[in-house]
């Protein structure tokens, strides 16, 4: 059985500063892990995707995540944020390397980016 | 990355009645999926829908309320059967590309 945990449903933060989303799994097989963003009534996109290659993955609009299997974890970071980057993030795990195949999604972590 | 469009995009209805979500993929894909949000929550997978073979269904979904077509390689429908309020959520279209999971804009439902 394979299961997320984002560890903060929200995360409040001043524009131009880090941001980190926090995430933890299960897996009984090696998993694949993605980061998707959702804003305001628009649809998930994919920011970033981990299927056992480099540990260090960077996405889309500068966000990147590090997998760390001795902490089973995934977690979401980007240097400098931007009000652009006010919204919902979620962190999904599948146990096949074919993602598309059935996620698992995290609770979401709602970002709040202050002027 | 696959495309997705979903219609009809949101949709106000009565309950009791029913609706059909239409998915459509400019690809062909094996699986598609489909997924409920409801309010102010996380995403949760309703089914699987194989070309050619009933849909698989999880934990605490059944066919007789959700009821999953699958006709061809590039498109399925969802309906969501004799609605209630607590019907009332996004529902999302899913398929596989590449290694990741794209979406569709999702059919936001209310139900009143």
């Amino acid at each position: 059985a394979q299961s997320v945990t984002q560890l903060d449903s929200h995360v409040s933060v001043s524009e131009g500063t880090p941001v980190l989303l926090r995430c933890n799994y299960s897996s009984s097989y090696s998993p694949s892990l993605f980061w998707y963003v959702q804003h305001p009534n628009k649809g998930l996109q994919l920011l970033l995707k981990y299927t056992s290659a480099a540990t260090l993955v960077k996405g889309i609009n500068g966000f990147e995540a590090e997998f760390k299997k001795s902490e089973t974890s995934f977690h979401l970071t980007k240097p400098s944020a931007h009000m652009s980057d006010a919204a919902e993030y979620f962190c999904v795990v599948t146990d096949t390397e074919a993602a598309g195949n059935k996620l698992t999604f995290g609770g979401g972590t709602r970002v709040l980016v202050k002027p | 990355s696959a495309v997705i469009s979903q219609k009809p995009s949101r949709d106000i209805c009565q309950r009791g009645t029913s609706l059909t979500i239409q998915c459509q993929v400019d690809s062909q894909v094996t699986m598609m999926f489909w997924y409920r949000q409801q309010p102010g929550q996380s995403l949760t997978l309703i089914a699987t829908a194989n070309q050619g073979s009933e849909a698989t269904y999880e934990s605490g979904f059944v066919i007789d309320k959700f009821p999953i077509s699958r006709p061809n390689l590039t498109f399925s429908t969802l309906t969501v059967s004799n609605m209630s309020p607590e019907d009332s959520s996004i529902y999302l279209c899913s398929v596989g590309d590449r290694g990741a999971a794209f979406f569709g804009q999702g059919t936001r439902l209310t139900v009143v």
